[in-house]
């Protein structure tokens, strides 16, 4: 399996503007995490879903933002309209079950200006 | 809520010295992970402790977990170079599968 795949890497966007992130888990894996990374708050749990289903969506931070699990392959992340302060790296994680570790996708670097 | 923080946050070290990383956790857990992210990259598992007393060894890092301390710890053996790199404990409470990361140690290896 070629791992937790997400597109783009880089995005950068101009304020107001709507960005869509997308991730594949690997195969067979049942939860998908959503987390952002700054220097200022470390890695925060944004979402997840088990079996395609939202579970806790807690650290949304506000309705600007929204994800989906349309199929157990495709997961996406929105912002819309984004801000300057939404700029991190937005990682993608699946696990298979309750006690495995989480598998990293390689993160997209979003720049809002 | 659950907290996990770790300790210390910035390590700088020398060659061939021995280290301890510490991950306290406020709530009864029995799942912990270690990560390791090197600058620019994605995180990549090193350990997944899954009981109390678990100990986990690859190459020069080894990891344990108390569970009646909420304490886990990643113990590094005569440090090289290449371990340089920001260090994640990470926590599942007992009763869910929610991820819970500590703020990170940053280990600089230095010759």
């Amino acid at each position: 399996d070629a791992g937790v795949i997400q597109s783009p890497r880089h995005e950068v966007t101009e304020m107001g503007q709507e960005v869509t992130l997308r991730c594949k888990p690997i195969s067979g894996h049942d939860y998908l995490f959503w987390y952002r990374q700054t220097m200022m708050r470390g890695l925060e749990l944004l979402i997840y879903f088990n079996n395609n289903v939202p579970i806790d969506d807690s650290g949304m931070p506000e309705d600007r933002f929204s994800a989906k699990m349309p199929n157990a392959s495709f997961s996406t992340l929105k912002i819309q309209p984004s801000e300057p302060r939404d700029s991190a790296v937005y990682f993608c994680a699946s696990r298979d079950g309750p006690g495995t570790e989480a598998f990293f996708g390689q993160g997209t670097r979003l720049t809002v200006v | 809520e659950l907290k996990v923080e770790q300790n210390p946050l910035f390590l700088s070290m020398q060659e061939g010295k021995n280290y301890t990383i510490y991950c306290n956790y406020s709530t009864t857990s029995d799942r912990l992970y270690w990560y390791r992210q090197d600058p620019g990259k994605s995180l990549e598992s090193l350990f997944v402790l899954l009981s109390n007393g678990a100990v986990k060894q690859e190459g020069r890092l080894m990891a344990s977990l108390d569970t009646k301390a909420r304490l886990s710890t990643l113990h590094i053996t005569a440090a090289v170079h290449d371990l340089s790199a920001t260090y994640f404990c990470a926590v599942v409470l007992t009763s869910g599968s929610r991820l819970t990361f500590g703020e990170g140690t940053q280990l600089t290896v230095n010759p």
